[in-house]
């Protein structure tokens, strides 16, 4: 069974200050990685998409990708209490977006003022 | 552009009833999916759908689960009969081939009592 792995937290954040959090993946065919943000209660929204090693940016969100660790992350700079969710990692081992994604069970991040 | 709709949002059955759910994905978008996401769990595919043309239903509970697809757009995913461990939230996405991860639609939340 390929799987998908996050902590399932709460993480708890300051607001302000940087949310990290880690997925790894047991696929080493996984080639393409999201990043899916679900309020409760609310259907999942993507935030990040990444293919290749190293980072990828946009605004406060940052992905990180080690294919040879298996392991990708979403760091989230400033965090405010709107951050405050629980963050769904996906893989899937196409290259495109027709692929199934394989998802974690997710990591909630609490942001407290 | 208009999302992914879906309906009903909420549906509460008695087991051994049947029920159903409908999908109406973005224009255009040839792939669509239906997801299962069980409380405290990450969505799991059931199944996607190319055109109309099923490309992976490997978890789809065959014995009481069916979906079709008409004319390559809308969907249709029926229980018969239903069990108390189906009780979650249904996800219907569509997906373009460059855009990178799916959208979802709200979801329909079904409890079997």
């Amino acid at each position: 069974q390929k799987e998908v792995e996050q902590n399932s937290g709460p993480l708890s954040v300051p607001e302000g200050a940087i949310a990290s959090l880690n997925c790894t993946y047991s696929d080493r065919g996984s080639q393409s990685f999201f990043w899916y943000r679900q309020y409760s209660g609310k259907s999942p929204e993507l935030i990040m998409f990444i293919y290749s090693n190293g980072d990828k940016e946009d605004g406060r969100f940052t992905a990180q990708l080690n294919k040879a660790s298996q392991y990708v992350s979403l760091l989230i700079r400033d965090s405010q209490p709107s951050d405050s969710a629980t963050y769904l990692c996906a893989v899937t081992a196409t290259t495109d977006s027709w692929g199934k994604l394989q998802f974690g069970a997710g990591t909630q991040v609490v942001v407290t003022p | 552009e208009a999302g992914v709709a879906q309906s009903p949002r909420y549906k509460i059955i008695e087991k051994r009833q049947s029920v159903a759910f409908w999908c109406n994905p973005i224009s255009g978008h040839a792939t669509l999916y239906w997801y299962q996401q069980i409380l405290g769990q990450g969505p799991k595919l059931l199944i996607q759908f190319q055109n109309n043309g099923v490309v992976d239903d490997s978890q789809l509970p065959k014995d009481r689960f069916s979906a079709e697809r008409l004319k390559g757009v809308d969907s249709t995913l029926k229980i018969q009969p239903a069990k108390l461990e189906d009780s979650a939230v249904y996800l219907c996405a569509s997906s373009l081939r460059d855009a990178g991860g799916y959208t979802f639609g709200s979801g329909t939340r079904l409890t079997v009592v």
